[in-house]
């Protein structure tokens, strides 16, 4: 079983529709999730960060987090071209910090918002 | 907000010859930064965890030898690829966790990249 684990996609949706992107993983002690959106050619750049179970909204991104499921999803609302991007889901595993402090990334799901 | 700057953007060298990326926290102290690669459509994978003033850690599977790892300072972080061959060409990105956020749950913050393609 992978560590993260993400549906490659494409995912497509209409401008204005709501995108869903889920990731899976597979420590239980991971503590915390991060969403990244990483465009063409170009660097991860931080969208969300999640540790506690529940939803944390910010803006039209709201990142959901069940450990006991063992799932995070994001959710981007009013959905606009300009989000056409692959969406990494990152996990830290370690429960320590300093140096063993290591993301683990999943393979990424690619969205196009259709204008 | 923190900035980690990474140069060169992009690099085409010869097989055999050896390459230099920097890696830079532009506002803020890093004492770890690590260092990702990236194959076309695949996932970032990392490959070592610098450490200012000591050695780095690398993942299993990355030779220590050739991608040589400097941290000499708490601003800069360096990845020679020595003896560089086309199954090198990938996308490197460095990242950094520091600065005034800095806590045990704080992102990482990533460079640029820098794209190398070896002929």
């Amino acid at each position: 079983q992978k560590e993260v684990e993400q549906n490659s996609g494409p995912l497509s949706v209409p401008e204005g529709a709501i995108a869903s992107l889920n990731c899976t993983y597979s420590d239980r002690v991971s503590q915390s999730f991060f969403w990244y959106r990483q465009y063409s050619g170009k660097s991860p750049e931080l969208i969300m960060s999640i540790y506690s179970n529940g939803d944390k909204e910010d803006g039209r991104f709201t990142a959901q987090l069940n450990k006991a499921s063992q799932y995070v999803s994001l959710l981007i609302r009013d959905s606009q071209p300009s989000d056409s991007a692959t969406y990494l889901c990152a996990v830290r595993r370690s429960n320590s910090g300093g140096s063993n402090y290591k993301l683990t990334f999943g393979k990424g799901t690619l969205l196009t918002v259709n204008p | 907000g923190a900035v980690v700057s990474q140069h060169p953007s992009w690099v085409i060298c010869k097989s055999g010859t050896s390459v230099k990326i920097e890696c830079r926290s532009l506002d803020f102290q890093a004492t770890t930064m690590f260092w990702y690669r990236q194959f076309p459509k695949q996932s970032l994978m990392l490959m070592a965890t610098s450490n200012e003033g000591s050695k780095a850690t690398y993942e299993q599977g990355v030779e220590k030898d050739k991608f040589l790892i400097n941290h000499a300072s708490l601003t800069l972080s360096t990845l020679t690829v020595t003896s560089a061959h086309p199954e090198d060409s990938s996308f490197y990105i460095c990242s950094a966790r520091g600065g005034r956020e800095s806590s045990y749950n704080s992102p990482l913050h990533f460079g640029n990249g820098t794209r190398l393609t070896v002929t």
